[in-house]
């Protein structure tokens, strides 16, 4: 069973700028979450997606969007990129979404903002 | 808010030693989960323990969730340098949904060989 895939890896943008991070889960599973990772900050939960809704939210500004697709495919996007918003990206899927089941993280897309 | 302090947050120790890590927290979780990640990857699921004075071994890993369900610790046992990685703790409420999933900061461990 293929995990769960990243694209890009790595991006590096200027401030103002937008960016749109993908993430292909696990074959079957439905949840999708998002986190921000920073050395300072850790592991910070950005939104989570079941059956294309947004179904959680955490507690970061408006710039950062997320959709996604019937296939359980998902996006995030960040607009007006600030410098603070350099971090590693990773998404996380599991079945169900509950806080029980096992999430499977993808290895991030690393994001740099100049 | 609920938060999850994890200690230390730096650990550098040569080959064949032991180690523990601390996760501790003022709220009580129905379980807590273990991770490890490692340099360019995701982190990945050690364990979950549920059960308060729960004891899991993974190999060299030894588990425990404390009996109010409010700490965990892991221990390694002759750590070896493919231990490196940072280990975070993840603290769940029953029902929940991922999103109500507390992280540590990470325990960042160096072991040299």
């Amino acid at each position: 069973k293929a995990g769960v895939t990243q694209t890009p890896r790595y991006l590096i943008k200027t401030r103002g700028q937008q960016v749109t991070l993908s993430c292909s889960p696990i074959s079957g599973h439905r949840s999708v979450s998002w986190y921000q990772q920073t050395p300072g900050q850790g592991l910070q939960f950005l939104f989570e997606y079941f059956s294309e809704t947004q179904r959680n939210k955490g507690n970061f500004p408006g710039r950062f969007s997320g959709r996604q697709f019937s296939n359980s495919r998902s996006e995030m996007n960040v607009s007006t990129l600030e410098l603070g918003d350099s971090a590693l990206y990773l998404c996380a899927s599991s079945l169900e979404g509950y806080s029980t089941d096992t999430q499977y993280f993808g290895p991030g897309t690393r994001l740099t903002v100049l | 808010t609920q938060l999850l302090e994890q200690s230390p947050q730096f650990l550098s120790i040569q080959e064949g030693e032991n180690l523990t890590v601390y996760c501790n927290s003022s709220s009580v979780f129905s379980s807590l989960q273990w991770y490890r990640q490692e340099p360019g990857e995701g982190p990945v699921l050690l364990v979950t323990v549920v059960t308060g004075g729960e004891v899991k071994k993974l190999k060299r890993l030894t588990f425990q969730f404390g009996d109010a369900r409010k700490d965990s610790s892991l221990h390694i046992t002759a750590a070896q340098p493919g231990d490196t990685g940072l280990y975070l703790c993840a603290g769940a409420h029953y029902g929940g949904s991922q999103g109500n999933l507390i992280f540590g900061k990470g325990t960042k461990l160096s072991v040299k060989p």
